[in-house]
């Protein structure tokens, strides 16, 4: 079955350094794959998407690169900051565009 | 825009008991959907909607129903709590965005307890 796996110990990075999650998945291949991050005692919110035929997609800060042999996707927080400390989920469809399929989510704490 | 409003916040319920939760959305968006969250475990769908008059089965519907009232709102109901229902439980609402995909926007949650 269609699966989805992120980190799931929390990832401690000192404020200003380079924080990369990991999204792995398998028995599929997703069109694209969305990124949220959600803060605690709150819903998900929507970050970044990026497709299948897109090495790479920024917006300001962050950085998703997908790379469907490795069937995987990376997700970037430049210069970070200890307003990024949150939970960050992956999100690829399903089989049809109405639903995604949700990763356990990566704890990023961030430093001072 | 208010987005996606949930209700209630918190609720305490005894096994047995039924209750409703309340969703609704002012996006226009057509699909609806109900999660629930538990530590350590991704979003799990329990039902969605993708559209007015339609309703579908997700990964664990097992003691829920839904009704989708009108393209607006978008109700759960647990007819007999079990303690197994504990959980928290986001509706989610999504149209197609800007990235031409269908982007998620959730509501801020509801906590349940059943004791």
């Amino acid at each position: 079955s269609q699966k989805i796996e992120q980190n799931s110990e929390a990832l401690n990075i000192q404020e200003g350094k380079t924080a990369t999650l990991t999204c792995n998945y398998t028995n599929y291949s997703p069109a694209y794959l969305q990124w949220y991050r959600q803060d605690p005692g709150r819903g998900p919110v929507f970050l970044l998407l990026i497709r299948e035929n897109e090495k790479e997609k920024r917006k300001e800060r962050l950085k998703v690169t997908f790379d469907t042999t490795l069937k995987q996707s990376l997700f970037h927080i430049t210069a970070s900051q200890p307003a990024d400390s949150a939970t960050y989920l992956c999100a690829p469809p399903r089989n049809s565009n109405y639903q995604l399929i949700w990763g356990a989510g990566t704890k990023l704490i961030i430093k001072p | 825009n208010a987005g996606v409003t949930q209700t209630p916040k918190f609720q305490v319920l005894k096994t047995g008991q039924s209750m409703t939760l309340q969703c609704a959305q002012d996006m226009n968006h057509n699909s609806m959907y109900w999660y629930r969250q538990d530590p350590g475990m991704g979003l799990r769908l329990i039902y969605y909607s993708a559209s007015e008059g339609t309703t579908d089965k997700g990964e664990v519907p097992n003691g829920y129903n839904v009704s989708r009232l009108n393209k607006r709102e978008f109700s759960l109901r647990l007819e007999s709590a079990a303690p197994s229902q504990t959980s928290v439980y986001f509706c989610a609402s999504s149209g197609k965005g800007r990235t031409g995909a269908y982007e998620q926007y959730f509501g801020p949650g509801t906590r349940l307890t059943v004791t």
